[in-house]
C-alpha cells in the first residue's frame, strides 16, 4: 500500500510563474517530509525537508507546506526556472531526523519550465 | 570530494546469474540503503544498515542479499531468485547529524 502519494504525474509551468508539486500521505506516524529533485540517470537530490511539527519551512525559491490535519504537503517554486525541469520526489520518514530510518517515496512529478 | 560512488553505471546479467552491485562512500556516515525505481514508480527499499556488520530487511528484500564488513560499503547481490531484477537501484547513506540521506547515481541493471 502506497503511504506516499504524487498524483499528479507531470506539471508544465512558464518560467517565472509558480510551480506547486503535491503530496499525500496516509501514516500519522511520519516525522519529517522531504522532497527530492532527481534528473535523468542519475540519483535524487535533496531540495528541502519540513518537520511534523512545522507547517513552513523556506529556503531560497523553495518553500514546502504541510498541512497535518489533511495529511498533505506542497513544494513550491518560486519563480521557477528552466534549470527546475526534473522529477521531484516526495518522501517521507519516521525518525529523530531527516535522514534516520528508511524513507517512504512517492511516484514523482515531472517539472517541465518552458523558457 | 566525499560522496557516493556506484559501479557500474549499467549491468547486463544473464538469466540464472546472480550479480554484485558495488556501493561505496567516503561521507563516513554509519547507515547505508538500497533503493529499487522501477519506472513509474517512486523508490522502494530494498535493505538497509545502520552500522557495519548489521543490516535490516526492507519492503522488497525477496531475492536480493547483502553485507556490511566494513562502514564504507554496502554492496547489493541481485540473486537469481530475483524474478524481475530489471530496475534502477539507487544507493544512500547517512549519518546522526540530522541530515537528510545522499544518494548515488544508480545502477541500471538489465536482463539479457
Amino acid at each position: 500500500d502506497q503511504q506516499v502519494k504524487q498524483n499528479s504525474p507531470s506539471l508544465s509551468v512558464q518560467e517565472g510563474r509558480i510551480s506547486i508539486l503535491n503530496c499525500d500521505y496516509t501514516n500519522s506516524m511520519f516525522d519529517y517530509f522531504l522532497w527530492y529533485k532527481k534528473y535523468p540517470a542519475e540519483g535524487p537530490t535533496f531540495l528541502i525537508s519540513i518537520s511534523s511539527i512545522k507547517d513552513k519551512n523556506e529556503d531560497g525559491r523553495f518553500t514546502v507546506f504541510l498541512n497535518k490535519s489533511a495529511k498533505h504537503l506542497s513544494l513550491h517554486i518560486v519563480p521557477s526556472q528552466p534549470g527546475d525541469s526534473a522529477v521531484y520526489f516526495c518522501a517521507a520518514s519516521a525518525g529523530d531526523w531527516p535522514g534516520a530510518n528508511n524513507l517512504f517515496f512517492g511516484t514523482g512529478t515531472r517539472l517541465t519550465v518552458i523558457p | 570530494d566525499g560522496g557516493i560512488t556506484q559501479s557500474p553505471k549499467y549491468l547486463f546479467r544473464k538469466e540464472g546469474q546472480n550479480v554484485t552491485l558495488s556501493c561505496e562512500q567516503n561521507l563516513n556516515h554509519d547507515a547505508m540503503y538500497w533503493y529499487r525505481q522501477d519506472p513509474g514508480q517512486g523508490l522502494r527499499l530494498i535493505y538497509y544498515s545502520q552500522i557495519v556488520n548489521d543490516f535490516q530487511k526492507g519492503d522488497i528484500a525477496e531475492g536480493y542479499s547483502v553485507s556490511r564488513e566494513k562502514k564504507e560499503s554496502f554492496p547489493l547481490t541481485v540473486t537469481s531468485a530475483q524474478k524481475n531484477p530489471t530496475a534502477f537501484y539507487l544507493c544512500a547513506s547517512s549519518d546522526g547529524s540530522g541530515q537528510p540521506q545522499h544518494f548515488g547515481d544508480g545502477t541500471r541493471l538489465s536482463i539479457l
